[in-house]
């Protein structure tokens, strides 16, 4: 079945230690999100490819940092986690840019920051 | 900046209605989205509305007014399977996501 998978699906890191979160996608989209969900809160967009042009939102802080080294896998990089970092982390596809897209979800990474 | 709202929690019992509404104020509308999201789990798209009016889709349907900025889920014949977190969305521009906190609905016996 096409989908999108994510690995691990828990993660423990302590603070200030580099950490990688893994996404890939079988659906051959073009387009692949990172999102952070804290808990009871709306997910937040944190940067997004469109092919191999990436994209960040204004306000995602430089700790955070993607790779996308080719159409199915893109990496989140955390350079130096807190502990207000501790969330889930959704990544999503879609197949094309455009208003009528439907972005499909992962099944999110845990992260817990010791 | 965008401003999405929707109830906090919501509880109904199994073989009921429950609506679930929606108000946004963002800077665009290039269509609103409803997503399913089960406890620790991805959210799971339900339906896309970017015309006015009442889409239906089996048990659950999804209505949009674009001029008062409002959308409602509409969920009829609960299950138990339905308790869950439902997303509102809407999409401000090509590709961006802007995502209410969640709805907690909760289904009892």
């Amino acid at each position: 079945d096409a989908m999108v998978i994510q690995n691990p699906r828990y993660q423990v890191t302590q603070f200030g230690k580099p950490v990688t979160l893994s996404c890939s996608q079988t659906l051959n989209h073009n387009v692949m999100y990172w999102y952070q969900q804290k808990s009871s809160q709306a997910p937040k967009l944190l940067f997004h490819y469109y092919d191999k042009d990436f994209n960040n939102e204004a306000d995602t802080p430089d700790n955070f940092q993607s790779r996308r080294p080719n159409t199915s896998f893109c990496f989140l990089d955390i350079r130096s986690p807190g502990l207000g970092d501790a969330a889930m982390y959704l990544c999503a596809t879609s197949r094309e840019q455009g208003a009528a897209e439907t972005q499909y979800f992962g099944p999110g990474t845990r992260l817990l920051v010791l | 900046g965008q401003n999405i709202d929707q109830p906090t929690e919501m509880t109904a019992t199994e073989g009921a209605i429950v609506q679930i509404n929606c108000t946004y104020q963002t800077s665009g509308f290039n269509g609103l989205f409803w997503y399913q999201q089960h406890a620790g789990e991805a959210p799971t798209f339900l339906s896309y509305n970017v015309l006015d009016g009442l889409e239906e889709k089996g048990r659950f349907s999804s209505f949009l007014s674009r001029s008062k900025g409002y959308s409602y889920l509409l969920l009829k014949e609960l299950q138990m399977k339905d308790s869950a977190s439902y997303l509102c969305a809407v999409r401000d521009g090509d590709y961006k996501l802007s995502f209410g906190a969640g709805t907690t609905v909760t289904v009892r016996a």
